[in-house]
């Protein structure tokens, strides 16, 4: 099926632990994205990359690094979890209609 | 920098009632994309507009984009319990690389 993939779908950390989350998609898009949703934050962006090769900080890209490893996959590090990272993680890529969300990634550090 | 303030944050109706969100900027808004997501879920697209006093209709849904490019608004007509959710409005600013700026959304509660 067509569309963005994320994985894992639930994980909980230890502070200090590092993780990646992965994203693929699937639709040829060349933009893709890494949000971070909170309760009554809305979505904010970590990272973002506008095409293969490049990569940008977006609003709060501290405590995290990308890598845009080919046009289908962008993956978000965590190198030293902290609790201030719990939060629900999502990535999406951009086509002509709008973005493409994954499912998500709901990460608990404690 | 410009916000995009999004209100109400909560809204609760009882089935069949009308239903509107607002997105308001203190200065011209560019692109307009409005989203849904479901809870538990992640955001769906719904629609883009892009020019100002646009209107456009997807059943119940009508989307408006306000003359002057500083607000836009989605109005559901006789909410179903399927309009459960929170809604989001975002402004790309202008951006060629596609980056969203996201208003905090308004949750949605439908009543049987």
């Amino acid at each position: 099926n067509a569309g963005v993939t994320q994985t894992p779908k639930f994980q909980v950390l230890k502070t200090g632990q590092s993780m990646t989350l992965q994203c693929a998609q699937d639709m040829n898009h060349n933009s893709m994205y890494w949000y971070r949703q909170d309760p009554g934050m809305g979505l904010r962006l970590i990272y973002y990359s506008a095409s293969e090769g490049t990569t940008d900080k977006g609003e709060v890209p501290n405590g995290y690094n990308v890598s845009r490893l080919n046009k289908r996959e962008f993956s978000l590090r965590l190198e030293s979890a902290a609790p201030s990272q719990t939060s629900v993680y999502f990535c999406a890529s951009m086509g002509v209609d709008g973005y493409t969300f994954g499912s998500g990634t709901r990460l608990t550090v404690v | 920098g410009q916000q995009v303030m999004q209100i109400p944050q909560y809204q609760h109706v009882q089935e069949g009632e009308d239903f509107t969100t607002y997105c308001n900027s203190s200065t011209t808004l560019s692109n307009i994309q409005w989203y849904k997501q479901r809870p538990g879920g992640h955001p769906v697209f719904l629609i883009q507009l892009v020019k100002s006093g646009e209107v456009k209709k997807q059943k119940r849904l009508t989307f408006q984009f306000g003359e002057a490019k500083k607000n836009s608004s989605l109005h559901i007509t006789a909410t179903q319990t399927t309009d459960v959710g929170t809604y989001f409005c975002a402004d790309d600013r202008g951006s060629t690389l596609g980056r969203l700026y996201f208003g905090r959304g308004t949750q949605l509660t439908v009543w049987p």
